[in-house]
């Protein structure tokens, strides 16, 4: 089974911030490879999809680069909005999935 | 508009059986494939089955397969998953949710809330 390592686990910045976090499959995923936000007691909400594409009417401040196994999202602004825990997610061929742990943004 | 509704959830006892829905609105329900995804309480999002547009091809997470099935009804525009011989750690909110193509799930149902204890 291909596994999904996310750092850090939570991190703490300032508004106006450069947040960047990283995603790592255990495998060759190429660019299967989605984000996810999540904010307390919602539901997720994809960000970017296909390791780099982002998702109609979600702010540009947000991006995602990578392919392989190794994989980045940043949002460019911390906002005081972006609060929330993200996810990276791969699927297969199959459209199995495997969500990363999460990695929970605070503001400093 | 776009939505997904789910319902179903409650306490349940160990070892018993429960059936979650997830009622679709506001697009061709039949052309799209469908997730459920759970999250235990303070934890992470746990992928836990998925079924094909065309009901041909279903795969399960590890963690259920051989208890869970997930079917959909299209005359109904609904997704099932039932769910037997429950257990403590299947405790979760249970999100089902639209997938586009093989690839992100675009569309989230608010989450109905399962509780396995005796």
């Amino acid at each position: 089974d291909i596994q999904m390592t996310q750092s850090p686990s939570s991190l703490s910045a300032s508004v106006g911030d450069r947040v960047t976090i990283t995603c790592q499959a255990s495998q060759d995923i190429s660019n299967y490879l989605n984000w996810y936000q999540q904010k307390p007691g919602k539901a997720p909400k994809v960000l970017i999809y296909d390791a780099s594409n982002l998702e109609t009417g979600v702010p540009p401040r947000f991006s995602g680069s990578g392919s392989g196994t190794d994989f980045t999202f940043t949002i460019s602004s911390l906002q005081p909005e972006d609060i929330a825990t993200y996810y990276c997610q791969r699927y297969d061929n199959l459209a199995q999935v495997t969500f990363g742990p999460g990695t929970k943004v605070d503001i400093k | 508009q776009v939505q997904l509704v789910e319902s179903g959830g409650g306490v349940v006892q160990p070892g018993r059986s429960l059936r979650l829905s997830c009622v679709a609105s506001g697009f061709i329900f039949s052309t799209y494939g469908l997730h459920w995804v759970r999250q235990a309480p303070g934890k992470g999002l746990e992928w836990v089955a998925v079924i094909w547009s065309d009901g041909s091809n279903k795969y399960y997470a590890d963690s259920v397969k051989g208890r869970f099935t997930i079917s959909r009804d299209d005359s109904k525009n609904t997704l099932y998953l039932q769910m037997n011989s429950l257990r403590a750690e299947d405790t979760a909110v249970y999100y089902c949710a639209r997938v586009i193509g093989l690839s992100r799930m675009d569309v989230w149902g608010q989450g109905t809330t399962v509780t396995v204890s005796s």
